[in-house]
């Protein structure tokens, strides 16, 4: 079974542009969760898609946005870029509402310079 | 929302030796699991322990629910188990899984 996927696995971006990143979750799994983990920081919440709608946002701007597909794959986009959203973005997936445990990808790791 | 504490924040072992790592959380949950993050970043699944006790190989964890902490055991460490293992949880109604700051494990030879 394959698991979490991501990609780009490396993104470099310039101070300004916009960012997008990939997941497709476990097959069967119906929740996708973002979390950023810039360096000093820890992890830190994102967005949380289930059934294609957004169900829960962390304390982020409104840059940051994604959506899920009917697939369950979704995207993460960071618009107007700026040099602290360096970071570690991993995705993960769950059955449903994250009762069962969630199960990461490998991330993306975002440069902006 | 839902604190959630781990210590100690930093271990060095000598190879062989065991450990025990604590996580502290303020509320009831529906989720704990334990992860360690590898050199590359990968956040690996190592326990979904919202309650009871687990042991895969040499790793064990215990959840006290009622008590509000879980304990994750190492024995016989390994080099290759150097590290960050973090501790997440949640409560209820699919809220968001929250980190801890995690614990940094060197393990030497």
């Amino acid at each position: 079974e394959a698991g979490v996927t991501q990609s780009p696995t490396h993104l470099i971006k310039t101070r300004g542009q916009q960012a997008t990143l990939r997941c497709s979750p476990i097959s069967g799994h119906t929740s996708v969760y973002w979390y950023q983990q810039a360096l000093g920081l820890g992890l830190q919440f994102l967005l949380w898609y289930d059934e294609g709608e957004e169900r829960n946002r962390g304390n982020f701007p409104p840059r940051f946005s994604g959506r899920q597909f009917p697939n369950y794959s979704s995207e993460l986009n960071v618009n107007a870029l700026e040099l602290e959203d360096s970071a570690l973005y991993l995705c993960a997936s769950s059955p449903g509402g994250g009762r069962y445990g969630y199960t990461f990808g490998s991330g993306t790791r975002l440069t902006v310079v | 929302g839902i604190q959630v504490e781990q210590s100690p924040p930093d271990l060095i072992l000598q190879e062989g030796a065991n450990s025990t790592l604590r996580c502290n959380f303020s509320d009831s949950v529906n989720n704990l699991q334990w992860f360690h993050q590898n050199p590359w970043g990968q956040l690996i699944n190592l326990f979904y322990i919202p309650s009871g006790t687990k042991q895969n190989g040499r790793l064990s964890a215990t959840t006290v629910a009622t008590e509000r902490y879980s304990l994750l055991y190492i024995s016989s460490s390994q080099t290759t188990d150097s590290g960050v293992y973090f501790c997440a949880a949640s409560t209820g109604g699919g809220n968001k899984l929250t980190f801890g700051t995690g614990t940094q494990l060197k393990v030497e030879l």
